[in-house]
């Protein structure tokens, strides 16, 4: 069964710094697709940025980038510029037939 | 355009009612998805379905939790005999079809709590 780990359940970081969020999973399966979601308070779940397990560039979405090392089955995802807007829970997810979630991060942007 | 559509928003309801929640999809999209997410915790697959079968019902939990897709649109998650830790927020997607690649775009979810 794959699962997915995200061991820092909250983070913080100072406007217009960087912060990187981590990401492990486990699966043996070769193709599947890696993802990061943001969700508010609103509870509505905002995709960030996905990575397809067969390309080897990492995506890259505005301020939002990621570190994807296949072998390692490693996905961290790094804010850039964070701005205040950026509160919320982020979660990494796994998807070859169905999506797994990690049990997420907390991040805390600060004036 | 609209997107997906989660109703009611909030359900209060007792221990051992039966209880049903539904999902409004983006028009087109014939992939759905249902989740349940406890709190503090990430959401957790319950059920697919590409069209009207069910594609993969493998994290219903147990078969108190059933869920339809008639028409390939609307899906209807029902809960019989609620527990209390029945209680979180049921989350809904939907994607153009079942392909990873085809983003999934999320409900805001139904609270339910079971007293």
């Amino acid at each position: 069964a794959q699962t997915v780990t995200q061991s820092q359940p909250e983070m913080s970081v100072q406007e217009a710094e960087t912060v990187t969020l981590s990401c492990t999973y486990d699966t043996s399966e070769n193709n599947y697709y890696l993802f990061w979601y943001k969700q508010p308070p609103s509870r509505q779940m905002i995709l960030v940025i996905r990575q397809e397990a067969y390309k080897q560039q990492n995506a890259t979405e505005n301020r939002f980038s990621v570190n994807f090392q296949k072998a390692a089955k490693s996905f961290s995802l790094k804010i850039s510029d964070s701005q205040l807007g950026d509160t919320a829970m982020y979660f990494c997810a796994f998807m070859s037939n169905d999506m797994r979630f990690g049990a997420g991060t907390r991040l805390t942007v600060k004036p | 355009g609209a997107g997906v559509s989660q109703t009611p928003s909030n359900k209060v309801t007792e221990k051992g009612k039966y209880v049903e929640l539904r999902c409004d999809p983006i028009s087109g999209h014939t992939a759905l998805y249902w989740y349940r997410q406890s709190l503090g915790q990430g959401p957790e697959f319950l059920i697919y379905f590409q069209g009207t079968g069910a594609a993969d019902d493998s994290g219903l939990p147990n078969d108190r939790f059933f869920a339809v897709r008639p028409e390939g649109s609307v899906s209807t998650l029902k809960i019989q005999r609620t527990e209390r830790g029945d209680s979180a927020v049921y989350l809904c997607a939907s994607s153009l079809n079942t392909n990873g690649y085809n983003e999934q775009f999320f409900g805001p979810g139904t609270r339910l709590t079971v007293l």
